[in-house]
């Protein structure tokens, strides 16, 4: 099934740990984005890339990096685990970054970081 | 900074009922307005979304009601149903930025 896919569903970390976010799209969309999700915040966005290559910033992208090196995926790499990072991470993908037909998204990452 | 108020945070409506979702948004450099439903342990999906231009738009049961000189939009859902029951976010297109998210529970 065409899609959006993350790994891993669920994740424990210790503080420090370090650990990458996976997400791959199968329909070819160029434009890929990474939220998080914390309840009262609705999603945030962190870090999303317009093409293989190009990289940038969201709104809360502090503790986070990302690499776009081929159009289908778009790993989240959380460089060492704060507490506050504990969130569920959503992968989504568009044909453009406006999304005018809706944005696919993943089933999410549920993160606890300990 | 939270671009896009949304209200209620969460809300009950019978079955049958119309529930209705609130949102405000700040940035005047918005020109698309999406809504997203979201079931447990899913990711958000598009459900309706409307342009400025227009005041109103409906699908099926789900209507968007936009004022643009109230910086204003609204999701009406009539004839609510218990698998209606999910998680709301409207939000405004510059770079998507989402509201807080309505939990809505249709009760049968």
């Amino acid at each position: 099934n065409a899609g959006v896919t993350q790994t891993p569903k669920f994740q424990v970390l210790k503080t420090g740990q370090s650990m990458t976010l996976q997400c791959a799209q199968d329909m070819n969309h160029e434009y890929m984005s990474w939220y998080r999700q914390d309840p009262g915040m609705g999603l945030r966005l962190i870090h999303y890339s317009v093409g293989a290559g190009i990289t940038d910033q969201g709104e809360v992208p502090n503790g986070y990096n990302v690499s776009r090196s081929t159009t289908e995926d778009f790993p989240l790499r959380l460089l060492s685990a704060a507490p506050s990072q504990t969130s569920v991470y959503f992968c989504a993908s568009s044909y453009s970054k406006r999304g005018l037909n809706g944005y696919t998204f993943g089933s999410g990452t549920r993160l606890t970081v300990v | 900074q939270q671009q896009v108020k949304q209200s209620p945070q969460s809300l009950i409506v019978q079955k049958g009922g119309i529930s209705i979702i609130n949102c405000a948004y700040e940035n005047t450099a918005f020109d698309y307005f999406p809504w997203y439903q979201q079931f447990p342990g899913k990711g958000p999906a598009l459900l309706i979304a409307i342009r400025p231009d227009v005041s109103e738009k409906k699908e099926g049961r789900f209507t968007i009601s936009f004022n643009k000189s109230a910086k204003q939009f609204s999701l009406h859902i009539m004839d609510s149903q218990p698998g209606d029951s999910a998680t709301y976010f409207c939000a405004g297109w510059a770079r998507l930025t989402f509201g807080e998210g309505t939990q809505l529970t249709v009760n049968p």
